[in-house]
């Protein structure tokens, strides 16, 4: 059964520096990765994508690896700004199960 | 714009007094899921609709059915809310090739639903 562990729970920086969220699977035999932004009280966004035959997707300040071998993959924030403010979740796809999330991480930056 | 649609946005009821939660979709997708989210929580698949094949998760409890009229709606029925079922409610959509589950494609999220139980 695909499990999928994030790395911090919380994080709190101050504006303008470049941060690292985590996040872990236990199953390689994925099909995708998703990372999500989630504001309080909201639905989710859908940040990057990340097939499993690719490395890394970007989109603006956002960059996230994929290391399908380790189970692990990365989100870089460049630059934070206090409106990045938000739990980050990720989800992969596997097997005959729809995506399966971690329980996010909720980061603060601080202005 | 294609989009995702939950309503309401926001429900309070009674312990143990039914509630219908409704999503609907304009892009056609074949596959329309239903989440679950308690506070601090990873969001949970209760079910998903394959076309018209229901497919139910293992550990969703008979309190909670879904409907799915046509294409474009999916509703989760809660039969008798209890407070532990206080949660956001995603629905979410995709496309998925005939022939079987490929899990390769994304899924689009709605806003969600907050429910409430009093």
């Amino acid at each position: 059964k695909q499990e999928v562990t994030q790395i911090p729970a919380a994080l709190s920086v101050p504006e303008g520096e470049n941060l690292v969220l985590n996040c872990s699977f236990t199953d390689s035999a994925i099909y995708n990765l998703q990372w999500f932004r989630q504001d309080p009280g909201k639905g989710l966004t859908s940040l990057l994508l990340i097939q499993s035959s690719q490395r890394e997707q970007t989109s603006g300040r956002l960059n996230a690896s994929l290391d399908k071998s380790s189970g692990r993959s990365t989100l870089y924030i460049a630059a934070s700004q206090p409106g990045d403010s938000a739990t980050y979740l990720c989800a992969v796809s596997s097997g005959n199960t729809p995506l399966v999330f971690g329980k996010g991480t909720r980061l603060s930056v601080i202005a | 714009d294609a989009m995702v649609i939950q309503n309401p946005r926001y429900q309070v009821t009674q312990f143990g007094k039914p509630v219908t939660l409704s999503c609907s979709q304009t892009l056609n997708h074949n596959v329309m899921y239903w989440y679950q989210q308690k506070s601090s929580q990873a969001p949970k698949l209760l079910f998903h609709y394959y076309d018209k094949d229901f497919n139910n998760e293992a550990d969703t409890p008979d309190n909670f059915q879904s409907r799915r009229p046509n294409t474009s709606f999916c509703f989760l029925d809660i039969r008798s809310p209890g407070l532990g079922d206080a949660a956001m409610y995603l629905c979410a959509t995709s496309r998925e090739l005939r022939g079987g589950w490929s899990g390769a494609n994304v899924l689009t999220f709605g806003a969600g639903s907050r429910l409430t139980v009093l």
